[in-house]
């Protein structure tokens, strides 16, 4: 089962910050954080990951809060294109290339015009 | 860079029959893992292969089975069909040199009737 726990749908408005929480109560110290997102009838993209300390890239920034029970996605200037189905996973790298990923259910993200 | 290839992308079978998918991971990559998606479920893991071997497994039975090969493409088999195995099936490919990310390839769609 996922260790995840995530809104099943939002919405934002094109332009803003679509903020996609995500809460992780169980995740263990070596656990890391992974996000991807899923476009229609498309396979899964990664997004960002992170261990500890907050992370952004050209994509996204993702915070992470102090006790790592919860974390959030944040897309800073949504666009249509950002329609899509979010998963937060929560794993381990064990060596030899990323684990195999727990994907739950994830949030619905709907840009709207 | 072509990324992450699969074959054939949609697939008819009748139950009973095997089915054979194939995967060319990304250029550089030499871990492939495998993972089934059901209509409006998150995709679930099956294995993961790694230097020819199967690394990791998820929770599904042994009718579903692999192969890597010496070029780091590799097949999944599903053997005696059920109705319940139609659906996505998606791979992925990463490094051991792990940037955290896994690439997916589009897919192919099996349909069992």
């Amino acid at each position: 089962d996922a260790k995840t726990t995530q809104p099943p749908s939002m919405d934002c408005a094109e332009g803003r910050a679509a903020n996609l929480p995500c809460n992780h109560s169980t995740i263990s110290g070596n656990e890391y954080v992974y996000w991807y997102r899923q476009i229609h009838s498309q396979g899964p993209q990664y997004i960002i990951h992170g261990l500890k300390n907050n992370e952004t890239n050209e994509m996204a920034s993702l915070i992470i809060t102090e006790d790592r029970k919860s974390s959030t996605l944040i897309l800073p200037h949504a666009t249509l294109r950002d329609t899509a189905v979010y998963y937060c996973i929560v794993g381990m790298y064990s060596g030899g290339g990323a684990d195999g990923l727990t994907f739950g259910k994830g949030t619905h993200l709907i840009i709207q015009p | 860079d072509a990324g992450v290839t699969q074959s054939p992308t949609h697939l008819i079978k009748t139950r009973g029959q095997q089915v054979t998918l194939r995967c060319s991971p990304k250029s550089g990559h030499d871990t492939v893992s495998w993972y089934q998606q059901a209509l409006g479920q998150g995709p679930q893991f099956i294995f993961q292969y790694y230097e020819e071997e199967e690394r990791q497994r998820g929770n599904f039975p042994d009718r579903f089975s692999g192969h890597q090969f010496p070029n780091y493409s590799s097949e999944l088999n599903v053997n005696a069909l059920l109705l319940g195995d139609s659906a996505l099936y998606l791979c992925a490919s990463s490094s051991e040199g792990w940037d955290g990310e896994q690439y997916f390839g589009p897919g192919t769609r099996l349909t069992v009737t």
